[in-house]
C-alpha cells in the first residue's frame, strides 16, 4: 500500500528556516516524481515544487523560487523541502504528493501525505 | 502562467440532486485536467484525471468532461458523503495550478 508521511513542520519566526521531509513506502520510489503542494489556512491549494525520480528535473513556483530547495534521497525513500527566508504568507499545511505515472513528470497527483503544518509568526 | 477559474465557489444542493461544477483554463490545456475532493482536515483525493477518466475505486456517480479550456465535473446523484470542497487542477504546464475550489453543502 502506498504511503507518504510528512514531518518537520512547526513554528518559526519570519526570516527563519525549516526543512520538511516526506517519507514514502509501498512503491518503487525512485521511479516517481514527488510534488509539494501547500494550503494556507482557509484557502485553496497551491503547487510549490516538484522533483523527478532521477532528480534531473526540478521546478518551483515563483512564490518560493530562490528561498525553497527540494531534494531527494532515493536510498531512504525520502524527499526534503528546505525552506529559508520564511515569510508570514508561507504559513500553510504542506502536503507531499506522488505523480501518478512512472517516470513521467507531468501527471495527476494520485497519493498524498497527511500534511505538515508550518506556521511563520513572530 | 495558466489561471484556472472554477465556479461556483459554493453550492448548496439536496440529496439526490445532480450537481455540476465548471472549470475554465486561461489557455488550451488539451485534456490535462484533474478533479480532487477534499474533506475538512484531510488531504485531497484524486477523483478524475485527464478530464474524464475515473480514478480506480472512485464511485461512478462522479464524472468529468471537456477539453481545451472548458471542463465540467458532475455528481449524478448527490449523497451526504459527498460534502467536501472540490478542486480542478491543470498539469499541462508548470507552474501547475488549481481552481479556487467549490464548497459543496447539503441543502
Amino acid at each position: 500500500e502506498v504511503h507518504l508521511v510528512e514531518s518537520g513542520g512547526g513554528l518559526v519566526k519570519p526570516g527563519g528556516s525549516l526543512t520538511l521531509s516526506c517519507t514514502a513506502s509501498g512503491f518503487d520510489f525512485s521511479r516517481y516524481t514527488i510534488h509539494w503542494v501547500r494550503q494556507a489556512p482557509g484557502k485553496g491549494l497551491e503547487w510549490v515544487s516538484y522533483i523527478s525520480g532521477s532528480t534531473n528535473s526540478i521546478s518551483y513556483a515563483d512564490s518560493v523560487k530562490g528561498r525553497f530547495t527540494i531534494s531527494r534521497d532515493n536510498s531512504k525513500n525520502s524527499v526534503s523541502l528546505a525552506m529559508d527566508g520564511l515569510r508570514v504568507e508561507d504559513t500553510a499545511v504542506y502536503y507531499c504528493a506522488r505523480s501518478a505515472f512512472v517516470v513521467v513528470v507531468a501527471a495527476p497527483f494520485d497519493f498524498w501525505g497527511q500534511g505538515a503544518v508550518v506556521t511563520v509568526s513572530s | 502562467d495558466i489561471q484556472m477559474t472554477q465556479s461556483p465557489s459554493s453550492l448548496s444542493a439536496s440529496v439526490g440532486d445532480r450537481v455540476t461544477i465548471t472549470c475554465q483554463a486561461s489557455q488550451d490545456i488539451t485534456k490535462y485536467l484533474n478533479w480532487y475532493q477534499q474533506k475538512p482536515g484531510t488531504a485531497p483525493k484524486l477523483l478524475i484525471f485527464d478530464a474524464s477518466i475515473l480514478e480506480t475505486g472512485v464511485s461512478s456517480r462522479f464524472s468529468g468532461s471537456g477539453s481545451g479550456t472548458y471542463f465540467t465535473f458532475t455528481i449524478s446523484s448527490l449523497q451526504p458523503d459527498d460534502i467536501a470542497t472540490y478542486y480542478c487542477h491543470q498539469y499541462d504546464e508548470v507552474p501547475y495550478s488549481f481552481g479556487q475550489g467549490t464548497k459543496l453543502e447539503i441543502k
